[in-house]
């Protein structure tokens, strides 16, 4: 079974500084990786996904992911964070050739931006 | 383009009164889905449907039931509502294909008092 791990529940960070948000997940099989935002209010919005290919993944908003598989990480990165950012982040996993249910989402990591 | 639509937003209920939420996309999805999501527990699946008339138990399914006889629209019931049912709920849809996205709906804030 699949399984995924947000390594930290809150992260505050200043303006203009870079940020990293961890995420591991546990499984035997390849998976494809996907990061969502959730903004204030909102639902959840793709940010940016891993199927194959290049481990490094460019998103909207000037975020990226690396994914590692000797680790079984997917780490969500920005070099410079602005208050707009501020919102929750999910990572997520599906198993390929997975039924439909098997969407496994992380318990989201809430990001504050402090001026 | 709307997307996935949840009627209705916010809604306040007393303890053993039943209501229904209502998912409605347009984007010709066959994969439906219903989640709650409460403060750090992250989204739990309640129940999905892989088509018109049919649906399936999610993680969390006890105390809610679903219908999706229309493509478009799925369902959610709470028949007799209970205080730990008080959650933010959202609706998601998806393609066949596994290696596309979910896409959300913007949730309900439902209260039980």
């Amino acid at each position: 079974a699949q399984s995924v791990t947000q390594l930290d529940s809150q992260v505050p960070v200043f303006e203009e500084a870079p940020v990293e948000l961890r995420c591991n997940y546990s499984s035997s099989v390849s998976v494809y990786l996907f990061w969502y935002v959730q903004y204030p209010n909102q639902g959840l919005q793709l940010l940016l996904k891993y199927l194959s290919g290049s481990t490094l993944v460019k998103g909207i908003n000037g975020f990226e992911a690396e994914f590692n598989k000797s680790q079984t990480s997917f780490h969500l990165r920005k070099p410079s964070v602005h208050i707009s950012d501020t919102a929750e982040y999910f990572c997520a996993v599906s198993p390929p050739g997975s039924s439909a249910s098997k969407i496994i989402f992380g318990s989201g990591t809430r990001l504050s931006i402090r001026p | 383009n709307a997307g996935v639509t949840q009627t209705p937003k916010f809604r306040v209920l007393k303890t053993g009164q039943s209501m229904t939420l209502l998912c409605a996309q347009d984007m010709n999805h066959e994969y439906m889905y219903w989640y709650r999501q409460d403060p750090g527990m992250g989204l739990r699946l309640i129940h999905y449907s892989v088509g018109e008339g049919t649906t399936a138990k999610g993680e969390v399914p006890d105390g809610y039931n679903v219908s999706r006889l229309k493509k478009q629209n799925f369902l959610l019931g709470l028949e007799s509502a209970a205080p730990s049912q008080t959650s933010v709920y959202f609706c998601a849809s998806k393609i066949i294909e596994t290696n596309q996205p979910q896409h959300f709906g913007d949730g309900t804030r439902l209260s039980i008092l």
